[in-house]
């Protein structure tokens, strides 16, 4: 199974909702991400998740939550959300260490309007 | 630190062209170097990857890249432009010294492909 799922695809939600993205792989990868990204850009990295550890945040505002209940599961929590966080929402995971295997595996996706 | 460029933001070719997608990187150590292909709503898929093995990388789809150290580029090429390879293309680079990937993405190339 090479295949990272995300739900939902697709999520509207107000300013005052609180929400939560899914993602699961069982890849037996223990690096998982977290990206935004807006038309036609690059996706930017938010979080990195190592051994289910917390690695990397790049200093993404507290409206945003991640979780890593387990190595398949990354949650991402939304609350008090403005109108610009509006984006695709897209999971990865890879393997760890320095095998030279490094690709991350995309998910599809969680396309979010915050209204 | 790192960084990549990727020359033109769109590319437009004819059905049965070559495909010639541009990529340059910046890196302190011997990189790792991703190119990765996203449809229109979908998360990105990994087209091919270059970790200090062969130099000239064949990837999926009929894809290829050849990396160049002297010219610190990774250039992505296609022999013949089918209608179905109009996406968008990121070129990405990644430390392999890190335990995990944090990848350095391009701004992307658009590529259409006219009939």
């Amino acid at each position: 199974d090479t295949e990272v799922t995300q739900t939902p695809k697709h999520l509207v939600m107000g300013m005052t909702n609180k929400k939560s993205l899914k993602c699961e792989q069982h890849m037996g990868h223990r690096a998982m991400y977290w990206y935004k990204q807006k038309a036609k850009k690059p996706p930017e990295l938010m979080f990195v998740y190592s051994y289910e550890k917390l690695s990397i945040n790049e200093s993404v505002p507290s409206r945003f939550s991640p979780e890593c209940p387990n190595s398949s599961l990354l949650n991402l929590h939304l609350h008090a959300l403005q109108p610009e966080d509006s984006a695709l929402y897209l999971c990865a995971s890879s393997q760890t260490g320095t095998s030279g295997r490094r690709e991350q595996f995309f998910g599809p996706g969680t396309r979010l309007t915050v209204l | 630190a790192q960084s990549v460029t990727q020359l033109g933001s769109h590319v437009s070719v004819s059905e049965g062209a070559l495909v010639l997608l541009r990529c340059n990187y910046s890196s302190s150590v011997p990189p790792y170097l991703f190119w990765y292909v996203q449809y229109p709503n979908q998360g990105l898929q990994l087209l091919l990857k270059y970790t200090s093995a062969a130099t000239l990388v064949k990837g999926i789809n009929g894809f290829e890249a050849e990396f160049k150290k002297s010219e610190t580029s990774f250039h992505l090429t296609k022999p013949s432009a089918h209608m179905s390879d109009a996406a968008e293309y990121f070129c990405a680079v990644s430390d392999p010294t890190t335990s995990y990937d944090k990848v350095i993405f391009g701004p992307g190339t658009s590529l259409s492909v006219i009939p």
